[in-house]
């Protein structure tokens, strides 16, 4: 298994412009996250999705959008960039079954916006 | 608003050592507290997690200790080694995490040989 794999590894963005960060899972897990981590701020919770066509508004959503079509795949949609997104996005998954409630963490896209 | 309080930002022991990171939380419908590992450009692990119901977890070197009337909780890493140099962050959540988990803001530990 790959695990949560996330696609791109590095990007410079132009303020204004539109981006789709990339997530896909191969563990066949209903729970998917993303997150955005700044320096010496944690992981804030961005958008999650306990199952394909369901999504739904974490802590800090404005200025994303977010698509769960399948069970494999959670992209994160940026429009008109803003400084302010310039970040490392995590995207997570998790069974959320049987007692186990560990999430899986991708190993992160990182973001500039300039 | 921040739900989950995590002390101290940066921590430095030396080999041998017992490192311990506190953190505090305010909602009290939280069940389930789980810590998270991270290296360097790396995304974050479970390294170990605790449910209120109980006062202490063991895994090998690592122990989380559960104060539920204080609703504090924290890390104690046993016999600390240089490869337990990383970031942790305590979290929070409730039914497991289905809508996500509250994170603290991170601990950076330095283990000196």
């Amino acid at each position: 298994n790959a695990g949560v794999t996330q696609t791109p590894k590095f990007h410079i963005l132009k303020i204004g412009q539109s981006m789709t960060l990339q997530c896909t899972q191969d563990m066949n897990h209903n729970y998917m996250y993303w997150y955005r981590q700044d320096p010496g701020m944690g992981l804030k919770l961005i958008y999650y999705s306990v199952g394909a066509g369901i999504t739904d508004k974490g802590e800090v959503p404005n200025g994303y959008n977010v698509s769960r079509s399948t069970t494999e795949d959670f992209p994160l949609r940026l429009e008109l960039a803003a400084p302010s997104q310039t970040s490392v996005y995590f995207c997570a998954s998790s069974p959320l079954g049987s007692q186990n409630y560990e999430q899986y963490f991708g190993p992160g896209t990182r973001l500039t916006v300039t | 608003q921040q739900q989950v309080k995590q002390s101290p930002q940066s921590l430095i022991v030396q080999k041998g050592g017992i490192s311990i990171i506190n953190c505090a939380y305010e909602n009290t419908a939280f069940d389930y507290f789980p810590w998270y590992q991270q290296f360097p450009g790396k995304g974050p692990a479970l390294l170990i997690a605790i449910r209120p119901d109980v006062s202490e977890k063991k895994e090998g070197r690592f122990t989380i200790s559960f104060n539920k009337s204080a609703k504090q909780f924290s890390l104690h890493i046993m016999d600390s080694q240089p490869g337990d140099s990383a970031t942790y962050f305590c979290a929070a959540t409730i039914g497991g995490g289905a809508d996500g988990l509250t994170f603290g803001k991170g601990t950076h530990l330095i283990i000196q040989p």
